[in-house]
Order: C-alpha cells, then structure tokens, then sequence
C-alpha cells in the first residue's frame, strides 16, 4: 500500500527556535492535511490545503504556524518561534479525489520542545 | 458543526471476549464516519469507513462497526478479542464537502487481559 513518509520521526529543539517539518504524501494525492496529538490526548485538525492554498485552519493554527508545498512532492510545516506547548506528535495525512476516501496518515513526527 | 463522542477512555476485556467500542456522533448532514486504530509508537491507520453504503461495514483484523441513524451511533464490534488487538481507537467523521478535515474523538484505549 502506498505510504505518506515524515521525516525527521523525533525532533529537538530549543524553546523560540524555528521548525520545519517535512511530509512526502502520496504521489497521486491533492489534499494534504496536518495533525497533532500532545501526550494522551485526542488527534487534533491543525491545517488542510488543496490547489497550493489552505483551505480550512483551526484556532491552533495561528500565525506561528505556516505550511508550503515548495515542490510537487513535498509538504512542509513551519513553526515559526517553538514553544513548550508545541511539543507533540505530528501527524501528516493525504487524500486523492473523492471526499468519501480515506486519509493516509504518515507514522509521525514527535516534536519536543525544550 | 460535526462531532464524535467516544464513551469510555479505557475498556478492558478478556481475550476471546466481545469487543464494543462507542462511538455517537453529530452532523447536521449526512456523515462519513471512520474507525482508526493506532498502535504503540506507530501512526494511525483505517479500520473501516462508513459511507452510506451499507450500515454495516467490515473492515480490517475481524472489526465492523454498524450505522445506525436512529440513535446517531456507529459503535465499533469484534466477536472475539485477540492480545494484538490492544491499542487506542479513534472514531473520527468527515462531513461532505471538499478537503474536509476528519474530526477525532477523544480516544478509547481498548486493553486485552490474557
């Protein structure tokens, strides 16, 4: 079965430093989505975006927040200036065409944040 | 605005016991309704997916879950439970529009005593 690939799968960092976080979503795939989940609690919506735009934010995505698709391939997520509470695991997931389609979900990126 | 509810944050059985999850869910159109499982340390990954096709669906390892209208649920079954199905359980609805996100509930921890 085909695969969304995040990488790094841990990530350090200091409290304030900028991060980026890097997604490779299946290679068919127009809708793209990220994920967060701090320690225990539920899967929560961040961002999604279709034709290079975003196209639905939640509360937690403020301006530190940022995403790109830089090239066809990869999907980025930008966190301006980390804090504490931004430690999480991050998920990346894509979709193809059809709303009814599952979502594929990369393993993860657990952020910690110093 | 839709929503799921997930009744009980940790459910414990015997193996060879019946598995029930619940699920309740809110929409104010007609849902698309999923189950995701996530194992330690991995990411999430479909167990099955509800999409008004038929009210009973089959999905992965021996799980189904049924639709039911009346009572706004889609409870997660497994006939007979097995060590390697411990994991969390995310029921999760995406409503019918395009790059619509997932909403997750809050998680059911589903341990499995030999």
């Amino acid at each position: 079965e085909p695969e969304v690939t995040q990488t790094p799968s841990h990530q350090v960092t200091q409290m304030g430093q900028e991060v980026i976080l890097r997604c490779v979503p299946i290679s068919n795939h127009l809708y793209f989505y990220w994920y967060r989940q701090i320690l225990g609690q539920k899967v929560e919506f961040l961002v999604s975006f279709y034709n290079n735009e975003i196209s639905e934010k939640s509360e937690i995505f403020d301006d530190q927040f940022s995403v790109e698709r830089p090239d066809g391939s990869n999907f980025t997520l930008k966190i301006r200036s980390t804090k504490l509470e931004d430690s999480a695991m991050y998920f990346c997931a894509s979709t193809g065409t059809s709303t009814n389609e599952k979502l594929f979900f990369g393993s993860g990126t657990q952020l910690s944040v110093l | 605005a839709q929503s799921v509810t997930q009744l009980g944050s940790h459910v414990s059985v015997s193996e060879g016991a019946l598995v029930l999850l619940r699920c309740n869910y809110s929409s104010s159109v007609p849902p698309y309704l999923f189950w995701y499982v996530q194992y330690p340390n991995q990411g999430l990954q479909l167990l099955l997916k509800y999409t008004s096709a038929a009210t009973l669906v089959k999905g992965i390892n021996g799980f189904e879950a049924e639709f039911k209208k009346s009572e706004t649920s889609f409870h997660l079954t497994k006939p007979s439970a097995h060590m390697s199905d411990a994991a969390e359980y995310f029921c999760a609805v995406r409503s019918y529009s395009s790059a619509s996100k997932i909403i997750f509930g809050s998680g059911t921890r589903l341990s499995i005593r030999p």
